[in-house]
């Protein structure tokens, strides 16, 4: 069965560092996103990303975060200079709409983000 | 802003008797509801989801309800198992920008006794 992939599965940084997360999103979606759960709290919604450009943002996806797909499979999410705060789990997820029909967006695994 | 909310953090249910998860939404504009699993250090599974014209998806052992004049959805699960303990997330949205983003609830952690 496709799987969305995110390396690596743990990553911890100093504070004021810079993070580039990885996901390679199942090869045929065109919707890519990624979500944030910090420990003990609700999954929340960063950033969704179509043809190449952000489509909507949340009020946490502020100037220090930025998305890109550099080629064909990968999607990375950067945080530039990260915060304690900024410790969770990121999941990418990927859907394919068709005709604007929703469909179940497929998340990966994780990566751990630690901020010390 | 909790748009869409699950009250029971925690529930416990007999193996083999119906587990049920609730979940209440504000937003009137949310057109496609889903359900997800989710286990410890790992991301949210798929279970079931359905769309703001019905009112009842059944997949196998697990069905969801949707009751829109309440604002409200249930997911039963009949009859549990062991391996149905998990994390349960509701999840709303509707099409924003081209995309449907998804709003998730607190989560009910069920527990399902052998």
């Amino acid at each position: 069965e496709p799987e969305v992939t995110q390396t690596p599965s743990h990553q911890v940084t100093q504070m004021g560092q810079e993070v580039i997360l990885r996901c390679v999103p199942i090869s045929n979606h065109l919707y890519f996103y990624w979500y944030r759960q910090i420990l003990g709290q609700k999954v929340e919604f960063l950033v969704s990303f179509y043809n190449n450009e952000i489509s909507e943002k949340s009020e946490i996806f502020d100037d220090q975060f930025s998305v890109e797909r550099p080629d064909g499979s990968n999607f990375t999410l950067k945080i530039r200079s990260t915060k304690l705060e900024d410790s969770a789990m990121y999941f990418c997820a990927s859907d394919n709409l068709v005709a604007g029909d929703p469909t179940e967006a497929f998340f990966g695994q994780g990566t751990r983000l630690t901020v010390v | 802003d909790q748009q869409v909310k699950q009250n029971s953090p925690s529930l416990s249910v007999q193996e083999g008797r119906i587990s049920i998860l609730n979940c209440d939404y504000t937003n009137s504009m949310f057109d496609y509801f889903l359900w997800y699993k989710k286990y410890p250090a790992e991301g949210p599974t798929f279970l079931i989801s359905i769309s703001s014209i019905k009112d009842k998806n059944e997949d196998g052992r697990f069905t969801v309800f949707l009751n829109k004049s309440a604002k409200h959805l249930s997911l039963h699960i009949v009859p549990s198992q062991p391996g149905d303990s998990a994390v349960y997330f509701c999840a709303a949205s509707a099409l924003t920008s081209g995309t449907y983003k998804y709003i998730f609830g607190t989560g009910t952690r069920l527990k399902v006794l052998a």
